[in-house]
């Protein structure tokens, strides 16, 4: 059974920084990961697609990396601002079947 | 497109009461998929659909769930009777494709007192 992992479940950092959010799974029998994007009260906003054959995908200041064969992935989110404080969670679709596994996400916190 | 839409986004019912939530997904999308949140077990999946057909209802928690899709823009996740270890939110997503890009809708947050 997939389980996906995330540290540090929480991170506060002060505005300006750049950091890296980590993401681990125990099956590397991956279609593909997903990150995630959930502010409070609000449903799942989805960041990047990183599919099984890719190394890394980008969006703006966001940048995720997949290393398959270790089972880990990485969000780096350069210039931090205090609106990208939120909960980010990463999830795996395996090959087995179209479900996504959920890490306990990273809740966010950038101060001004 | 408005992207997932759910209804209604607060349900507050007793316990015994029968609760449904309903789900469009967004147009042209043929996986639809529910999901229920909670601080213990994080994010988990109850049931998917492909083209209107659940594939894997694993996740369905007993018999006192159930999730129908009776054509492509409309899904209904029924809990009957409800229970207070219910409450939870519960997030309704669809993709393009088998292991397409997920888009969830904005959730819907159930408390059964």
């Amino acid at each position: 059974k997939q389980e996906v992992t995330q540290i540090p479940a929480a991170l506060s950092v002060p505005e300006g920084e750049n950091l890296v959010l980590n993401c681990s799974f125990t099956d590397s029998a991956i279609y593909n990961l997903q990150w995630f994007r959930q502010d409070p009260g609000k449903g799942l906003t989805s960041l990047l697609l990183i599919q099984s054959s890719q190394r890394e995908q980008t969006s703006g200041r966001l940048n995720a990396s997949l290393d398959k064969s270790s089972g880990r992935s990485t969000l780096y989110i350069a210039a931090s601002q205090p609106g990208d404080s939120a909960t980010y969670l990463c999830a795996v679709n395996n090959n087995a079947g179209n479900m996504l596994t959920f890490g306990g996400g990273t809740r966010l916190m950038v101060k001004p | 497109d408005a992207g997932v839409i759910q209804s209604p986004r607060h349900e507050v019912t007793e316990m015994g009461q029968e609760v449904t939530l309903r789900c469009k997904p967004i147009s042209g999308h043929n996986s639809l998929f529910w999901y229920r949140q909670t601080m213990m077990r994080g994010l988990e999946l109850l049931i998917y659909f492909n083209n209107n057909v659940p594939i894997d209802d694993s996740g369905m928690p007993e018999d006192r769930f159930s999730a129908k899709m009776p054509n492509a823009s409309f899904s209904t996740l029924k809990i009957q009777p409800s229970e207070p270890r219910d409450s939870a939110v519960y997030f309704c997503a669809s993709s393009l494709a088998q292991f397409a890009e997920a888009f969830f809708g904005q959730g819907t947050r159930l408390t059964v007192v």
